[in-house]
């Protein structure tokens, strides 16, 4: 079946302008997890949500980051005023907890570059 | 918070050879992912452990949970070319409370094979 799927896979911006980073998790997915990674380094985690649940934003780096999920599928990660800090690659991964443990399954990433 | 270390950082190797990598973690973790992650793509999910002592293989692949429950290691026997790439493990600690089944990730192995 289909995996996940991440839209736009590479994204140039220039700074301060506004971002919209999109994510379809895989059909049925109950969780749905965003992630950030720099050149060269690991998977920092972002923000998650499950099913109905408020989302877990712990790891939101600044109140310039927000997400939403709109009817329990597709997710869209919104970056305001960004930096050129802001620059990495985003990562979305959805699961389908607990009825196949925790494993996440990633899409593509969305490649974002911050001029 | 929780610490992955995953060793070696990076590693070069004739093919043919084998590979071992290994993650420890400064806290009991119930679950154990291993993913791989080539250029410009997302990390593929390649071994999931979820039991203390768990031995399980996918193809020239074998992954362990440690019976501390706080490394896992993951092999590659007869390395091909197409085995270059970056590896994370991945662990998941149930008892940290986050309540969002959050996976702290290694920094990652780079692997690169000689032809």
């Amino acid at each position: 079946g289909a995996g996940v799927s991440q839209s736009p896979s590479n994204k140039v911006t220039e700074k301060g302008k506004d971002v919209e980073l999109r994510c379809d998790p895989i059909s049925g997915h109950t969780a749905l997890y965003w992630y950030r990674q720099s050149l060269g380094q690991g998977l920092e985690f972002l923000i998650y949500f499950q099913g109905n649940s408020a989302p877990d934003k712990s790891g939101l780096p600044s109140d310039r980051f927000s997400a939403e999920r709109t009817g329990g599928s597709v997710s869209t990660l919104t970056i305001q005023r960004t930096q050129q800090e802001d620059s990495a690659v985003y990562l979305c991964a959805s699961s389908f907890y607990p009825q196949q443990g925790l494993a996440q399954y990633f899409g593509p990433g969305t490649r974002l570059t911050v001029l | 918070g929780q610490q992955l270390n995953q060793s070696p950082q990076s590693m070069f190797i004739q093919e043919g050879e084998d590979v071992s990598m290994n993650c420890t973690s400064s806290s009991i973790f119930n679950t154990w992912l291993w993913y791989k992650q080539d250029p410009g793509e997302g990390p593929v999910l390649l071994i999931a452990l979820y039991k203390a002592g768990e031995l399980t293989s996918n193809g020239r692949l074998t992954a362990q949970f440690g019976i501390t429950r706080k490394d896992s290691f993951l092999n590659i026997s007869a390395s091909i070319p197409s085995d270059v790439g970056i590896y994370f493990c991945a662990g998941y600690d149930a008892y940290s409370g986050a309540g969002s089944y959050q996976l702290t990730f290694g920094k990652g192995t780079k692997l690169s094979v000689i032809p």
